[in-house]
């Protein structure tokens, strides 16, 4: 079974610009969260989408945001980036996500690392 | 505030020197603790869920323990490909129709030396 997968791989922007970026789960998984990792903040939960419905949203400004399609592909957009937007975004999925009683495990994709000139 | 705490931030070890890596954590509504490896400009791959005080697992080389208050994972005899970042993550009850999420540790670099 594949698993996740992130596009582009790599993107370099200037301040100023937005960019979009694409996470498709693994075949069967309806939930995908979304996470920035830098070296001083490590690992923080952006948002997470379940069945094209935004189900939960981290400490983030509105420059970040999100939506998911029919088919769970995953997209995140931020707007007007800034310096300290340079990251890896890293993207996870699960059959059901985070909510309730579910147990899923999230499995993540290689990360999409984007550096801001 | 949910609060997670790796230490150490990085352990160098020879190869066999068994060792262990702490997570501790403050959080509200535990829902599990995972433990994830990841490599140098990978995303984290999966190793360990564990959901009750006195809870362990185990995957070749590493076993990891869950008390009240913190994690351990244990590297017995390790190899120099065990060498990566081990990240710590706790879930943190969410209601039934809204998500809950994962909050992460720092990490710990581990390198083991041949």
């Amino acid at each position: 079974k594949a698993g996740v997968t992130q596009t582009p791989r790599y993107l370099i922007k200037t301040r100023g610009q937005q960019v979009t970026l694409s996470c498709s789960p693994i075949s069967g998984h309806r939930s995908v969260s979304w996470y920035q990792q830098t070296p001083g903040q490590g690992l923080q939960f952006l948002f997470e989408y379940f069945s094209e419905t935004q189900r939960n949203k981290g400490n983030f400004p509105g420059r970040f945001s999100g939506r998911q399609f029919s088919n769970s592909r995953s997209e995140m957009n931020v707007s007007t980036l800034e310096l300290g937007d340079s990251a890896l975004y890293l993207c996870a999925s699960s059959l059901r996500g985070l909510a309730g009683g579910s147990t899923d495990t999230q499995y993540f994709g290689p990360g999409t690392r984007l550096t801001v000139l | 505030e949910d609060q997670v705490t790796q230490s150490p931030e990085a352990l160098r070890l020879q190869e066999g020197e068994s060792s262990s890596l702490n997570c501790s954590y403050t959080v509200s509504g535990l829902r599990g603790l995972f433990w994830y490896r990841q490599d140098p400009g990978k995303g984290p791959e999966f190793l360990f869920t564990l959901y009750s005080a006195g809870e362990e697992k185990e995957k070749e080389r590493l076993k990891a323990t869950l008390t009240k208050k913190e994690s351990f994972l244990h590297i017995t005899a390790p190899k120099p490909e065990d060498s990566a970042t081990y990240l710590c993550a706790v879930r943190v009850g969410g209601r039934e129709t809204s998500g809950s999420r994962l909050t992460f540790g720092e990490g710990t670099q581990l390198t083991v030396n041949p």
